[in-house]
């Protein structure tokens, strides 16, 4: 069965602090994506990666960076973490084209006090 | 950008009913995506429909699509307590992305 996986459930950090967030997909997906999710504004997708070390912006990239140095890590990065970036995050992953269903870790939420 | 939105934002409804939400979305698009989150858990994929598709049907799911009115609504029939969960609509109009809506909450209360 597929599985993606974030590797903290809950995880607080401190203002200014550089905070990472990893995710591992078991399934060979070529696509990867990191998503946040705040009430009433749905996800938003922050990067994406469709291959090993290639990234692309999202909608909303400010603040953050990503890492994908192996096919099934990608990695989200907080450069200097901030109040206004406590959310939930979700990591994703799918293979090949955008109408292939994307698969969903069960998320991280983050708070930065 | 946020391509869907969903209507109503929230829905409660009895054990053995219909529950019927609507996605609106702007620009034209390729595929259709409906996922379900139940709560503190990531989305899962339900039904996908292709913009050439008006209807599909999945066990007790159904999916229309409208590309003239740029809409799409999910139907969940008998609906059970396990439906508890908040849909969303996803839109594709590229290779690889999708745009999420903000979901529609559905309490199906016993």
């Amino acid at each position: 069965d597929v599985k993606v996986t974030q590797s903290s459930r809950y995880l607080v950090k401190r203002t200014g602090e550089k905070v990472f967030l990893e995710c591992v997909q078991d399934m060979d997906h070529e696509n990867m994506f990191w998503y946040r999710q705040d009430p009433g504004l749905g996800l938003r997708l922050i990067y994406f990666s469709y291959d090993v070390k290639m990234k692309e912006k999202g909608d909303i990239p400010e603040g953050y960076s990503v890492s994908r140095e192996k096919k099934e890590r990608f990695s989200l990065i907080l450069e200097s973490a901030s109040t206004n970036q406590t959310s939930m995050y979700l990591c994703a992953s799918s293979q090949g084209a955008a109408i292939q269903p994307q698969h969903f870790g069960d998320g991280t939420r983050l708070s930065i006090l | 950008s946020q391509q869907g939105e969903e209507d109503p934002q929230a829905l409660s409804i009895q054990e053995g009913e219909n529950a019927t939400m609507n996605c609106s979305y702007k620009t034209s698009i390729n595929n259709l995506q409906w996922y379900r989150q139940n709560s503190g858990r990531g989305l899962v994929h339900l039904i996908l429909i292709r913009s050439n598709e008006r209807e599909k049907h999945s066990g007790r799911l159904r999916v229309t699509l409208d590309t003239s009115k740029k809409s799409s609504s999910l139907l969940i029939t008998a609906s059970r307590a396990a439906d508890t969960a908040s849909y969303f609509c996803a839109t594709d109009s590229n290779d690889y992305k999708l745009s999420f809506g903000a979901g529609t909450t559905v309490t199906v209360r016993a």
